[in-house]
């Protein structure tokens, strides 16, 4: 069966540095892989995605995310980090097999200033 | 720009009520998604359609009921409401192609007293 784990419920981080939110996955096939945000209130925004090609994904907002097959991982990363990039992150895999996707629980992220 | 709109953003009803929540898509997609989002639980799909008046079940379907006349609008039927059923519910559309993202709109808080 087709899963997503985000290991981590909260991450905090000084505005300025690094942030990394974790994702791992398990598929069976090719993985099809997404970063959403969600702000308060509102519903999901997408950020990125792997299909295939370049482990090195970069989408909206200065994030990029970094796919690994053999740690079977897609972590979002961005170099330095805003308060306003505080907010509801979710890590999703789509199912090809059944026409779903199946997300992570979310991991908040705080950037403090 | 896509757009995914919900009927409404915050809804108050009383248990045993039946509850109608509407979704409506701008862009043409195939498939719609009904999740309830839940604290801890991430997103859990409900039902979903890649077709109109085609429905699958999702992980959550018990005590729910969708309809799908139009390709662009997909309806969520709380036949009779429970306090258990109290979430916020998104809908979501994408194209049938493996690679697509989904587009999701901005919710609705469903309190059920």
């Amino acid at each position: 069966a087709q899963s997503v784990a985000q290991p981590e419920d909260q991450v905090n981080v000084a505005e300025g540095n690094p942030l990394t939110v974790k994702c791992t996955y398990s598929v069976s096939g090719n993985p099809y892989l997404f970063w959403y945000v969600q702000y308060p209130n509102r519903g999901l925004q997408f950020l990125l995605k792997y299909i295939t090609g370049d482990n090195l994904v970069k989408g909206s907002y200065g994030f990029e995310a970094e796919f690994n097959k053999s740690q079977t991982s897609f972590h979002l990363k961005k170099p330095s980090a805003l308060v306003s990039d505080s907010a509801l992150y979710f890590c999703a895999v789509r199912d090809i097999n059944f026409n779903k996707f199946y997300f992570g629980s979310g991991t908040k992220l705080n950037v403090k200033p | 720009d896509v757009k995914v709109t919900q009927s409404s953003r915050y809804l108050v009803k009383r248990t045993g009520e039946k509850v109608f929540l509407e979704c409506v898509q701008d862009m043409d997609h195939e498939n719609m998604f009904w999740y309830r989002q839940d604290p801890g639980l991430g997103l859990r799909l409900i039902y979903f359609s890649y077709d109109v008046k085609m429905k699958e079940k999702g992980d959550i379907p018990e005590g729910y009921s969708v309809s799908r006349e139009k390709k662009e609008r997909f309806s969520l039927i709380l036949e009779s409401a429970s306090t258990n059923q109290t979430s916020m519910y998104l809908c979501a559309s994408s194209l049938l192609s493996f690679s697509h993202e989904q587009y999701f709109g901005p919710g609705t808080r469903l309190t059920v007293t």
